[in-house]
């Protein structure tokens, strides 16, 4: 159990255009998903916390109009990249909330390349 | 704030030999949970180990154990009898209890040499 999906595995998309990033709980709900970033051999760096139902909370420095979180349902957090740039290319991870004991599980991760 | 720090950025044993990765952290507060991910070549962050600050007692799961020294705020992963595919990027990471956030730290390089 706990499997947390991720849609797509890669994306390329052109400068300026926005992408679609879905994660999903498959077999648990979670109130509580998070989204971060990981640049080449480096760490996980926390991008903002998604709530179902209500705005996301994000982490300072990370620019909420260019990442448009939607928690809409208990299986479902979406994270939209709006007029990507070369510089958003990352790899970006999902991870669902899965309650007492409170723990993480990651999604496979989403490979973005911005041309 | 939280900082989780592993000052070991890469680190390579034989087949069979037993390993520990460090970890440090810094953190006021006396409630919170403390886990070792494993990130391989597909990158799927898988859980290796969790411990609870409450705890005394070293968390163990098979061939992983920890040594959590609280005063010290030290968290080390011993890996025993390590495996090809024990390869792969160990991260350290911290949580408060009820926050559930994790803050991560720099990673690991682990290579098993057959």
């Amino acid at each position: 159990g706990a499997v947390v999906s991720q849609h797509p595995s890669r994306v390329i998309c052109k400068s300026g255009t926005s992408v679609k990033i879905e994660c999903r709980s498959l077999d648990f709900q979670a109130t509580t998903m998070f989204w971060y970033r990981q640049f080449p051999k480096q760490s996980l760096m926390l991008m903002a916390t998604s709530n179902e139902g209500s705005k996301a909370t994000y982490e300072q420095g990370v620019e909420k109009d260019k990442f448009l979180i939607n928690h809409a349902s208990l299986t479902l957090s979406t994270l939209t990249v709006t007029s990507a740039h070369p510089e958003d290319s990352s790899f970006y991870i999902c991870s669902a909330l899965r309650g007492l004991p409170y723990e993480q599980y990651f999604g496979p991760g989403t490979r973005l390349t911005v041309t | 704030a939280q900082t989780v720090t592993q000052s070991q950025p890469e680190m390579s044993v034989q087949e069979a030999e037993t390993v520990t990765l460090s970890c440090t952290y810094d953190t006021s507060e006396s409630n919170y949970y403390l886990f070792w991910y494993k990130q391989p070549p597909s990158r799927q962050m898988i859980l290796v180990i969790r411990q609870e600050a409450y705890k005394q007692q070293n968390a163990t799961e098979n061939r992983f154990s920890v040594n959590f020294q609280k005063a010290a705020k030290s968290f080390s992963l011993k890996i025993s009898d390590s495996q090809l595919g024990d390869t792969a990027m160990y991260f350290c990471a911290f949580g408060l209890q009820g926050a559930q956030k994790l803050v991560f730290g720099q990673g690991t390089r682990l290579t098993i040499n057959p």
